[in-house]
């Protein structure tokens, strides 16, 4: 498996107060992404990075930052959660945009929202 | 705008059963397609990839899909499941002008022995 290290792996948390989910890969990939998984909606691009300080917005955006400092490191901030953001959040890794770069997803986070 | 349509959200099988799941796309360009499965309590994991070729491939343990370019579709398909196949697969396209994949829905397969 790819050394993909997603922390916490669950946390419950109060609406309105800030969150941070980190990803930490030991592969040296370029790309990283993180999606949010749903019943019914199967996974869904929050926001994605090309390389350090290189991010851009996925299809559901809204109520998330991110930032990547390192390499290695991918946080996702909820700025102000809210119960809609109960979800289980998933952190991606791939190679490059060559087209044979599947993703490597780590184990996940399961966050409630109160 | 992408998208990826997975025809059947939840299929029940018995042991040995042939398995048949649709996956259609709509995107005119350049596509990569996927499956993952994502076994009970585990993260996603590639399952078979076609990027350009023969048509059909082949993936882990006993997979198939076959891509039908006229059609969209990359269905996904195994001549007779087991136990252990029960899981959620997911379809994905890879825009790779875009950089980004998208996925669908979801089908769980459930296995019965």
């Amino acid at each position: 498996d790819a050394g993909i290290t997603q922390s916490p792996r669950h946390k419950v948390t109060e609406t309105g107060t800030p969150v941070t989910l980190r990803c930490h890969q030991t592969e040296n990939h370029r790309y990283m992404y993180w999606y949010r998984q749903d019943p019914g909606h199967g996974l869904r691009l929050i926001h994605y990075s090309y390389g350090v300080k290189d991010t851009d917005k996925g299809e559901v955006s809204d109520g998330y930052s991110v930032s990547r400092s390192k390499t290695e490191d991918f946080l996702l901030t909820l700025e102000s959660a809210t119960s809609s953001q109960t979800s289980v959040y998933f952190c991606a890794i791939s190679d490059s945009r060559a087209y044979n770069s599947p993703l490597h997803f780590g184990n996940g986070t399961r966050l409630t929202v109160t | 705008a992408q998208s990826v349509s997975q025809h059947n959200h939840h299929v029940i099988l018995s042991e040995a059963a042939s398995l048949e799941l649709g996956c259609n796309y709509s995107y005119g360009g350049t596509v990569n397609l996927f499956w993952y499965v994502q076994y009970p309590g585990q993260h996603l994991q590639l399952l078979l990839k076609y990027f350009s070729g023969d048509p059909l491939v082949k993936g882990i343990k006993g997979f198939e899909a076959e891509f039908i370019k006229s059609k969209f579709s990359f269905n996904l398909r195994k001549p007779s499941v087991q136990w252990s196949d029960t899981a959620e697969y997911f379809c994905a396209v890879y825009n790779t002008n875009a950089g980004k994949s998208t996925f669908g829905d979801g089908t769980t397969l459930t296995v019965k022995p």
